[in-house]
């Protein structure tokens, strides 16, 4: 979908380094939410926003933190990426019906 | 504790018949549900959703049943045809409060036979 756009697609990085992900959407929505894609566990919620500054914590949090200093920038950042945090990760808004639209996704490796 | 089970991690249909994919819940405050498609490299994207004041939603060839009784509703594909093969998730949330927390299934990949 046109738009929310992820960046970067794809990313390898090193076992504790700090890595950061974005999602950019323009379509003005108020919530914004992440999630990541593993094998056998289907798209897991890690944070979400519901405005500017307003975060919360979704089932798989632990090592991660977000911010959304604008409606339309949410960062999800692996604060010490480890092996385990190896996935595919989404970002998604949730529009006027009661769906998500999610973006394309970006692949990480911890290597 | 898996909230949302997909039983059925793969299905095969011949082209022209009926795809019936399955979804099982526990939580009985899940109150609106959507099905999600997803082609390799992309995004989930929306296919059809029911809320739980009706039993069935139809779009098309892609009718989703629910029953509440049974927490469990179905996604029919009919006639299943052979871009329809990908891995489609199923997906709860409750809807009380204005952000939906959708929990989704592990996921069903369904190939479609030519």
């Amino acid at each position: 979908d046109a738009g929310i756009t992820q960046s970067p697609r794809h990313k390898v990085t090193e076992t504790g380094t700090p890595v950061t992900l974005r999602c950019h959407q323009t379509e003005n929505h108020r919530y914004m939410y992440w999630y990541r894609q593993d094998p056998g566990h289907g798209l897991r919620l890690i944070h979400y926003s519901y405005g500017v500054k307003d975060t919360d914590k979704g089932e798989v949090s632990d090592g991660y933190s977000v911010s959304r200093s604008k409606t339309e920038d949410f960062l999800l950042t692996l604060e010490s990426a480890t092996s385990s945090q190896t996935s595919v990760y989404f970002c998604a808004t949730q529009g006027f019906n009661y769906g998500y639209t999610f973006g394309s996704g970006t692949r990480l490796t911890v290597v | 504790d898996q909230q949302v089970k997909q039983n059925s991690p793969s299905l095969s249909v011949q082209e022209g018949r009926i795809s019936i994919l399955n979804c099982d819940y526990t939580n009985s405050m899940f109150d609106y549900f959507l099905w999600y498609k997803k082609y390799p490299a992309e995004g989930p994207t929306f296919l059809i959703s029911i809320s739980s004041i009706k039993d069935k939603n139809e779009d098309g060839r892609f009718t989703v049943f629910l029953n509440k009784s049974a927490k469990h509703l179905s996604l029919h594909i009919v006639p299943s045809q052979p871009g329809d093969s990908a891995v489609y998730f199923c997906a709860a949330s409750t809807t009380t409060s204005g952000t939906y927390k959708y929990i989704f299934g592990t996921g069903t990949r369904l190939k479609v036979l030519a």
